[in-house]
């Protein structure tokens, strides 16, 4: 089994809709939870964490985190072309190791 | 600030060649990471640095291997020698210190994309 789970898409939502991104984690001493978008090409970059069970928003982000199941997942409102990347799911334990597990990630379409 | 950078950006070189890939962290960022995307396996974390000093390198995948932080404005990741299965983008990442609530907020540099033929 893999440490961080996600679905590989691709995931095509249209233009204005939620696109409702999933992961799951293994490893039940994971305490931090982090969302990153990479276009194709390009680095990855933070959208945004979580630490605490239940909803954090930013913007048109919403991350949302259950412990007991395992499970984070990242809510995209009002979808726009631009959405259009593949986005991993991270992990770590926050035990003194700095290591970051990263899913392999789900290849978004936001469809115009 | 110009962020993480990398070099090359690109590489290709023959099996048996040594390749040595390059990081400049962002300034003041206590650690640096180095990992590998393909994909097959996605980001795998090779090695972390805190305070130039390797932490975990236990995802370095053989002795062919090897990374080093002289200093805190840079760092090294040498394969020697190289072979296809090295064929990869591999990244640099720095963070800052961790506070209280443990946010590990990675930048990633830009990536050295390598082929060995």
């Amino acid at each position: 089994q893999k440490e961080v789970e996600q679905n590989s898409g691709p995931l095509s939502v249209p233009e204005g809709a939620i696109a409702s991104l999933n992961c799951t984690y293994s490893d039940r001493g994971s305490q931090s939870f982090f969302w990153y978008r990479q276009y194709s090409g390009k680095s990855p970059e933070l959208i945004m964490f979580i630490y605490s069970n239940g909803d954090k928003e930013d913007g048109r982000f919403t991350a949302q985190l259950n412990k007991a199941s395992q499970y984070v997942s990242l809510l995209i409102r009002d979808s726009q072309p631009s959405d259009s990347a593949t986005y991993l799911c991270a992990v770590n334990r926050l035990d003194g190791n700095e290591k970051l597990t990263f899913g392999t990630g789900t290849r978004l379409t936001i469809i115009p | 600030d110009a962020g993480v950078i990398q070099s090359p950006r690109h590489e290709v070189t023959e099996m048996g060649q040594e390749v040595t890939l390059r990081c400049k962290p962002i300034s003041g960022h206590d650690y640096l990471f180095w990992y590998r995307q393909t994909m097959m396996r996605g980001l795998e974390l090779l090695i972390y640095f805190n305070n130039n000093v390797p932490i975990d390198d236990s995802g370095m995948p053989e002795d062919r291997f090897s990374a080093k932080m002289p200093n805190a404005s840079f760092s090294t990741l040498k394969i020697q020698p190289s072979e296809p299965r090295d064929s990869a983008v591999y990244f640099c990442a720095s963070s800052p210190r961790t506070g209280v609530s443990g946010a590990n907020v990675l930048t990633f540099g830009a990536g050295s994309r390598l082929t060995v033929l």
